[in-house]
């Protein structure tokens, strides 16, 4: 079995200010993990993801992951907020690779910058 | 360049009324999923399917119906069973190895 727990649905932060999305997991066996960002009224697009290789993951538009095995947590995080950065950021877990492996997903956290 | 589309983009349905939500992948992915998404609710998983001609319920099967004729293709319809359908649709893909591609979304609401 497997499942994700988002702490906090909604975070605030500053501009230039830390942002650090919390997720952790439970899961049966060595997990894959997964962050997501959706803008308003679109799709999810993947920001970063591990698959069991570097613990620490950069992704995309300057936002990293660190996997904790001892924590079971896959929190996001970023050094310096951006207005562009509001959005709705979903952590996810999968128990293996392949196609068959469905995705399960957090309730979502709403980020939200303060100029 | 390749990815989900998702069409349309904004669907209205009347009381009583199917209506079938479409999902196009050129990824040449096996795994569909169709997902529906409510305000503070996550994403919920309605219907998947891992190969053409097969498919199995998800978590809120009930109310909708889908159908995998091809591997490029997963529509979703949506029945007059589902009493509350207002809501966001997202289709996804998958292949192994990665994680879901996902389209843009359907946003359909009840008149």
């Amino acid at each position: 079995a497997q499942s994700v727990t988002q702490l906090g649905s909604h975070v605030s932060v500053s501009e230039g200010a830390l942002v650090l999305l919390r997720c952790n997991y439970s899961s049966s066996v060595p997990p894959y993990l997964f962050w997501y960002v959706q803008y308003p009224n679109q799709g999810l697009q993947l920001l970063l993801k591990y698959t069991s290789a570097a613990t620490l993951v950069k992704g995309i538009n300057g936002f990293e992951a660190e996997f904790k095995k001892s924590e079971t947590s896959f929190h996001l995080t970023k050094p310096s907020a951006h207005m562009s950065d509001a959005a709705e950021y979903f952590c996810a877990v999968t128990q293996g690779n392949n196609a068959g492996n469905m995705l399960t997903f957090g309730g979502g956290t709403r980020l939200m910058v303060k100029p | 360049d390749g990815g989900i589309t998702q069409s349309p983009k904004y669907l209205f349905r009347k009381e009583g009324q199917n209506v079938t939500l479409s999902c196009e992948q050129n990824l040449n992915h096996d795994a569909m999923y169709w997902y529906r998404q409510d305000p503070g609710q996550g994403l919920r998983l309605i219907y998947y399917s891992q190969i053409v001609n097969d498919f199995q319920k998800g978590d809120i099967a009930e109310g909708y119906s889908v159908s995998r004729e091809k591997k490029e293709s997963f529509p979703l319809t949506v029945t007059s069973a589902q009493k509350n359908p207002t809501a966001f649709y997202l289709c996804a893909s998958r292949q192994g190895g990665s994680g879901y591609t996902f389209g843009s979304g359907t946003r359909l609401t009840v008149v």
